[in-house]
């Protein structure tokens, strides 16, 4: 139990272009999700956290017109990286909280983007 | 906001030595402390947490100790194997939130065959 699943694995998209990542819970409704932005051989770092049915609360210092966050059920968000430039080539994972339990997180498995 | 420190930054041990990794955290309101262990190009997966009206907790090779006062918790492992080499990254609820986790800078473990 307490699958995520992320879609694309791997993105390679031009330089201006959009890119729109999918995380979803598989066997469990999430209330909420989570957009970590991962770096090499770095942590993780909290992006936004996304709640079903209302708007996402940004992290200090992320673009909120950038990386658009929606979580239109208990079972998917997406972010969409708009007008993607090189320095947004990064390691993208969500994880999402089971409503049944207070705290636990189940990680996706991430996105490589990569901008060119 | 929660801040979150970690030791060391990378560790390494011999098979069947124990390794320890030590995390400091400022929000004196967090009560939830989860670890992860990510293995090379992996999804971080929760291997124990706790929760601070508890002071240990264990599971097998793998223990937690929660120091409240002193704002800090430490993860042992016990009789290391080579498939415990990974990056360990402790966690720490943000206190003004519950909702969300902060993350430590990550300790890169070997254990040497």
């Amino acid at each position: 139990g307490a699958v995520v699943s992320q879609h694309p694995s791997r993105v390679i998209c031009k330089s201006g272009t959009s890119v729109k990542i999918e995380c979803r819970s598989l066997d469990f409704q999430a209330t909420t999700m989570f957009w970590y932005r991962q770096f090499p051989k770095k942590s993780l770092m909290l992006m936004a956290t996304s709640n079903e049915g209302s708007k996402a609360t940004y992290e200090q210092g992320v673009e909120k017109d950038k990386f658009l966050i929606n979580h239109a059920s208990l079972t998917l968000s997406t972010l969409t990286v708009t007008s993607a430039h090189p320095e947004d080539s990064s390691f993208y994972i969500c994880s999402a909280r089971d409503r049944r339990h207070t705290y636990e997180q189940y990680f996706g498995p991430g996105t490589r983007l990569t901008v060119t | 906001g929660e801040n979150v420190e970690q030791h060391p930054s990378t560790l390494s041990v011999q098979e069947g030595d124990s390794a320890v990794i030590k995390c400091t955290y400022s929000d004196s309101a967090s009560n939830y402390f989860p670890w992860y262990k990510q293995e090379l190009g992996k999804r971080p997966q929760l291997i124990i947490d706790i929760r601070s009206n508890v002071g240990e907790k264990k599971d097998q090779r793998i223990a937690v100790t929660l120091n409240k006062t002193a704002k800090h918790f430490s993860l042992h492992i016990t009789e290391t194997q080579p498939e415990d080499s990974a990056v360990y990254f402790c966690a720490a609820s943000d206190g003004t939130s519950y909702d969300k986790v902060i993350f430590g800078p990550g300790t890169s473990l070997s254990v040497i065959p």
